[in-house]
């Protein structure tokens, strides 16, 4: 089973639209981190939010926010009023302590957006 | 702070021959490195992760022997791809944590696209 699910392969919307990513996780871990991650064209990865799973406080970051339940094991990232510079591929990311001990990412399969002007 | 830089940014070569890739700290020391591999359209898969001064720990179906990890001090490791093959080409992405820093929070370089003719 996967770790980290991202079931939205790819999602277009037009621009000031409002736009969910859903991502479901799956852990035995009580002490875990949850990322998501931005992929624009270049490639690099740009470090969006970090969550640890005794803080389920939503969180909002400008045009964006975050709604995490345990309950539901789910992580969800929404866009408000998308634009243009937001179309890239976004990974929601699961942080447990491996059996090496130390903490590894396991990444979901991505979800492309594209929002059109 | 907290940037990690790779070199080369894309590099082209021939079949059968060996390729280096560098990743570098550059304003923290990384105690631990990983390299990760994105094949087109896919998410990131670890390969590999290295503590400073000791060998690589591959994940499984990685063959150690064809992806040789060095990561010989604190601000630098390299993966070498020995022999490569067309079915290498990729984009390999390094990341790095900071030694005392939070465990799980991983700094990411900027990727290196391999093309092997």
């Amino acid at each position: 089973a996967q770790k980290v699910t991202q079931a939205q392969t790819e999602i277009s919307v037009v621009e000031k639209e409002d736009v969910t990513l859903d991502c479901v996780y799956e852990t035995r871990d009580t002490t875990y981190y949850l990322f998501w991650y931005k992929q624009p064209p270049s490639g690099e990865l740009v470090f969006l939010i970090r969550r640890n799973s005794f803080d389920e406080q939503n969180e909002i970051s400008g045009r964006y926010s975050w709604n995490f339940q345990k309950s539901t094991s789910s992580f969800n990232f929404t866009i408000t009023a998308s634009q243009v510079v937001d179309s890239a591929v976004y990974f929601c990311a699961l942080s447990e302590l491996s059996g090496a001990g130390s903490y590894q990412l396991t990444f979901g399969k991505g979800t492309k957006l594209s929002v059109i002007p | 702070g907290a940037v990690v830089s790779q070199h080369p940014s894309w590099v082209i070569c021939k079949s059968g021959t060996s390729v280096k890739i560098e990743c570098r700290s550059l304003d923290f020391q990384a105690t631990t490195m990983f390299w990760y591999r994105q094949f087109p359209k896919q998410s990131l898969m670890l390969m590999a992760t290295s503590n400073e001064g000791s060998k690589a720990t591959y994940e499984q179906g990685v063959e150690k022997d064809k992806f040789l990890i060095n990561h010989a001090s604190l601000t630098l490791s390299t993966l070498t791809v020995t022999s490569a093959h067309p079915e290498d080409s990729s984009f390999y992405i390094c990341s790095a944590r900071k030694g005392g820093g939070i465990p799980n929070e991983q700094f990411f370089g900027p990727g290196t696209r391999l093309t092997v003719l």
